[in-house]
């Protein structure tokens, strides 16, 4: 199986930019997306096929990367974007999730 | 407005099996890829597997596909996950997603339905 490695935590004071990596353990072409998933909620997709905003996720959040690297970024974090951050990839099967990162505000 | 909305969730003993609904609205059911995630109690998410439109091609995880089985009724715009020898490490929420338009992204969820594995 695909093995994709997040960081696990990260803290962050408002207005700051933040970036969320995500490593594949082999290509994933870009067939790389990611979730926010808000506690006690079910995740929501942000962004689809590695760079494109998913439809009413605001602009703040973008996405990057090709191959094995993928970035999550949200430029300026605000209150509201505390969360766990989870990258999924459906290039090679089973699809697979990485761990999760789980961002804090300060 | 696409809606997803699990039943079936709750308490069950080891061993014993269990079966999930999914109704779905919102959206043309019968166009769309389906699939399952589960989520263990402060764990990440993972993912069970998926059913094409017509019930032709259900792809699993392999460490799922004995004791999972995915079936959808078109019909009745629902989607099933039956489990069958359940043991401790299936406790977890249990989500039913849409695959976006292409099949390779889950872009729409229901709130999960709580599944709890104990005697």
């Amino acid at each position: 199986d695909t093995v994709l490695t997040q960081s696990p935590a990260l803290a962050v004071s408002p207005g700051e930019r933040v970036t969320i990596s995500c490593r594949a353990s082999e290509s994933v072409s870009t067939l790389m997306h990611w979730y926010q998933q808000k506690p006690g909620q079910q995740p929501t997709l942000l962004i689809y096929l590695a760079s494109n905003l998913e439809s009413g996720v605001p602009a703040r959040f973008s996405g990057s990367g090709s191959g094995t690297d993928f970035t999550l970024t949200i430029d300026p974090v605000e209150a509201d974007d505390t969360a766990t951050y989870y990258c999924q990839q459906s290039w090679n099967d089973p699809w697979t999730f990485g761990g999760g990162t789980k961002l804090e505000l300060k | 407005e696409v809606k997803l909305v699990e039943s079936g969730g709750g308490l069950v003993q080891p061993g014993r099996s269990l079966k999930l609904s999914c109704a779905a609205s919102g959206f043309s059911f019968n166009d769309y890829w389906m699939g399952w995630v589960r989520q263990a109690p402060g764990k990440g998410l993972e993912w069970i597997g998926e059913i094409n439109q017509d019930s032709s091609t259900i792809n699993y995880t392999p460490s799922l596909k004995d004791k999972f089985t995915i079936s959808r009724d078109n019909a009745q715009n629902t989607l099933y996950l039956q489990m069958s020898k359940l043991g401790s490490e299936d406790t977890a929420i249990y989500y039913c997603a849409r695959d976006g338009d292409g099949g390779y992204v889950m872009d729409a969820w229901g709130q999960g339905a709580s599944v709890t594995v104990s005697s």
